[in-house]
């Protein structure tokens, strides 16, 4: 079965730190990979996703995901962190030919930053 | 606003009431799928339903029912469910099955939080 692994279920940074969730999920084929926050009390959205193409994708808010398939990764980054960015982050992945319906989520972390 | 929209946001019920919860996309996609975020637990995907027709049940107990009258409206029916059923549920929808590449992607709702007594 397809899971995907969140590496931290927490992590605490202050504002201006340098950010990296890794992601790693366990399927060998085509993959659709994506990364959704959920700020306190609001709803999922997504931050950015992977298809195909360029490895490095830019997000929404200055984050960034470098997909290595060869690590069957896709970590998220953003530089410098700001107090705003408080929230819960998930990354999912799709299978890219088939079972279209099925997205699959990672446990998620919690990203907590002191101002 | 996503264009999902979950009502109630709130939901306190007993283990032998009967309620629902609703969800409303304005979106115009034909995709719908009820999600269900527990803590400490990955979300797990539970229905889903294209133009109307369920196309997935994820091994839900029937407990739980799903309705979709049109590809607009997705209902979750909830009857008799235990205490480890509280949870936020989500409701999701994308344009069409299939790949989820372009804009075929998941847009959630902001999900109605149930606590089961």
């Amino acid at each position: 079965a397809q899971s995907v692994s969140q590496h931290n279920h927490h992590v605490i940074l202050s504002e201006a730190a340098s950010l990296e969730l890794g992601c790693n999920y366990s399927y060998g084929g085509t993959v659709n990979l994506f990364w959704y926050v959920q700020y306190p009390g609001q709803h999922l959205q997504l931050l950015l996703k992977y298809f195909s193409g360029d490895p490095l994708v830019k997000g929404i808010k200055g984050f960034e995901a470098e997909f290595i398939k060869s690590k069957f990764s896709f970590n998220l980054r953003k530089p410098s962190v700001q107090w705003s960015d408080t929230a819960e982050y998930f990354c999912a992945v799709a299978r890219g030919k088939a079972a279209g319906n099925k997205l699959t989520f990672g446990g998620g972390t919690r990203v907590l930053v002191k101002p | 606003e996503t264009g999902v929209t979950q009502t109630p946001r709130h939901l306190v019920m007993g283990m032998t009431n009967k309620k629902s919860l609703k969800c409303e996309q304005h979106l115009g996609h034909n995709a719908m799928y009820w999600y269900k975020q527990s803590a400490k637990k990955p979300l797990e995907l539970m229905f889903v339903y294209n133009f109307k027709e369920q196309t997935e049940n994820n091994s839900v107990p029937s407990r739980f029912s799903p309705e979709c009258p049109n590809s607009s409206h997705l209902f979750l029916h909830l009857h008799t469910l235990q205490p480890e059923d509280s949870a936020l549920y989500l409701c999701a929808s994308r344009p069409g099955q299939g790949e989820m590449t372009g804009a075929n992607v998941l847009t959630f709702g902001a999900g109605s939080r149930l606590t089961v007594l």
